[in-house]
């Protein structure tokens, strides 16, 4: 059973080119998770996808967009890339509870330079 | 405004000894408190959750102490050992999966 994938594993961009993420979700789950971690830091939310939706977001720029496929996979895109944009971005899996939270399982993350 | 509290930010133990991480919270929404491993380069993969009706939960060597009037919660990692050297993030969760992270504690378990 795969866990949750990440592509690329690291990347290195410049400031103001723009960067795509992708995710594949554990077998089984129908919504994805997209965190940002800083060195020394722990994961902040970015935002999260159900049914092809964005469902909640946290509290981070319109820089930062996403997009969920038919098969639950998810993209992150984010735009105008600054210094502080460079980071581990995580992505969680978990299956959709309109009541509760439920367990999320992380992906190894794609680490992103800004240059 | 940090939602989730977590302490210390670096703990030394013994091999053997017990290791406890304590993390405190505001927001009374929260529903599930997991904690999370993580090693350098590496995602952070889960160790262990609770709910709030529960009080204490034990799985292994790994316990979760849970205080709901006090809005505290902590782990203990009994018998430490050098394997458990990582970074241990404690979160809060709400609205159906969006979590809140503590700042994260380092571990290092000396042989």
């Amino acid at each position: 059973d795969a866990g949750v994938t990440q592509s690329p594993t690291h990347l290195i961009k410049t400031r103001g080119q723009q960067v795509t993420l992708r995710c594949s979700p554990k077998s089984g789950h129908d919504t994805v998770s997209w965190y940002q971690q800083a060195l020394g830091q722990g994961p902040q939310f970015i935002f999260q996808y159900y049914e092809e939706e964005e469902r909640q977001r946290g509290n981070f720029p319109d820089r930062f967009s996403g997009h969920q496929f038919p098969n639950y996979s998810s993209e992150l895109n984010v735009n105008a890339l600054l210094l502080g944009d460079s980071a581990l971005y995580l992505c969680a899996s978990s299956i959709w509870t309109i009541t509760s939270t439920d367990t999320q399982y992380f992906g190894p993350g794609t680490r992103l330079t800004v240059l | 405004q940090q939602q989730v509290k977590q302490s210390p930010q670096s703990l030394i133990v013994q091999k053997g000894g017990i290791s406890i991480i304590n993390c405190a919270y505001e927001n009374t929404a929260f529903d599930y408190f997991p904690w999370y491993q993580q090693f350098p380069g590496k995602g952070p993969a889960l160790l262990i959750a609770i709910r709030p009706d529960v009080s204490e939960k034990k799985e292994g060597r790994f316990t979760i102490s849970f205080n709901k009037s006090a809005k505290q919660f902590s782990l203990h990692i009994m018998d430490s050992q050098p394997g458990d050297s990582a970074t241990y993030f404690c979160a809060a969760g709400e609205d159906a999966g969006k979590s809140t992270f503590g700042d994260g504690t380092t571990l290092t378990v000396k042989p």
